[in-house]
């Protein structure tokens, strides 16, 4: 079964300024899709960005982007010119490309951000 | 309205009361999703409708009863729940389960059990 890790329970970043929220995951499949979802403190989660695996290329929304290492199994966030909207807990989450079981989304325990003015 | 929107946003109740929660997506999708968010853990999948049938349940136990009567709305009837079952309760929804489409959420029912 797939576990995706978030060690970081907490983070804070000054308003302007850039922060990374790791992500790790174990799975023994070569193909499968990673997210990084945002959750308010109004709570409506909002898909923030996602890479495929078979994508080497890193993916980029604006001002958040992944450094996708497959090899580490590594997924992490970076978030530039932070703003105060950004604050929210960040949930990194897992999904397999093929199977019976390819809706599952796996989440993380997520990473609460607080972001300073 | 458009996306998915979960009624109530609040709901606290007794062990013994019978409850419904309600989601609905205005999205035209068909698949929904219920998730049990509890504080600090992973969100867990609970159920899963495609075209309005079953296709996961996650051991989930008998005093959660879903309900997928049409492709937009997904219900929870809640009965005899312990405390344990107090957590934030989210529907989602994605176009087709079975390929890569993102999930939306709604913002929850917030579920406190007395």
């Amino acid at each position: 079964a797939q576990t995706v890790t978030q060690s970081q329970p907490e983070m804070s970043v000054q308003e302007a300024e850039t922060v990374t929220l790791s992500c790790t995951y174990d799975t023994s499949e070569s193909d499968y899709y990673l997210f990084w979802y945002k959750q308010p403190p109004s709570r409506q989660m909002i898909l923030v960005i996602r890479q495929e695996a078979y994508k080497q290329q890193n993916a980029t929304e604006n001002r958040f982007s992944v450094n996708f290492q497959k090899a580490a199994k590594s997924f992490s966030l970076k978030i530039s010119d932070s703003q105060l909207g950004d604050a929210a807990m960040y949930f990194c989450a897992y999904r397999s490309y093929s199977g019976g079981s390819n809706y599952k989304l796996t989440f993380g325990k997520g990473t609460l951000l607080t972001v300073n003015p | 309205e458009t996306g998915v929107t979960q009624t109530p946003r609040h709901l606290v109740m007794g062990m013994t009361n019978k409850k419904s929660l309600k989601c609905e997506q205005h999205l035209g999708h068909n698949a929904m999703y219920w998730y049990k968010q509890s504080a600090k853990k992973p969100l867990e999948l609970m159920f899963v409708y495609s075209l309005e049938e079953r296709v996961e349940n996650n051991s989930v136990p008998s005093r959660f009863s879903p309900e997928c009567p049409n492709s937009s709305h997904l219900f929870l009837h809640l009965h005899t729940l312990q405390p344990e079952d107090s957590a934030l309760y989210l529907c989602a929804s994605s176009q087709d389960f079975q390929r890569n489409q993102p999930q939306h959420f709604g913002d929850g029912t917030r579920l406190s059990i007395l």
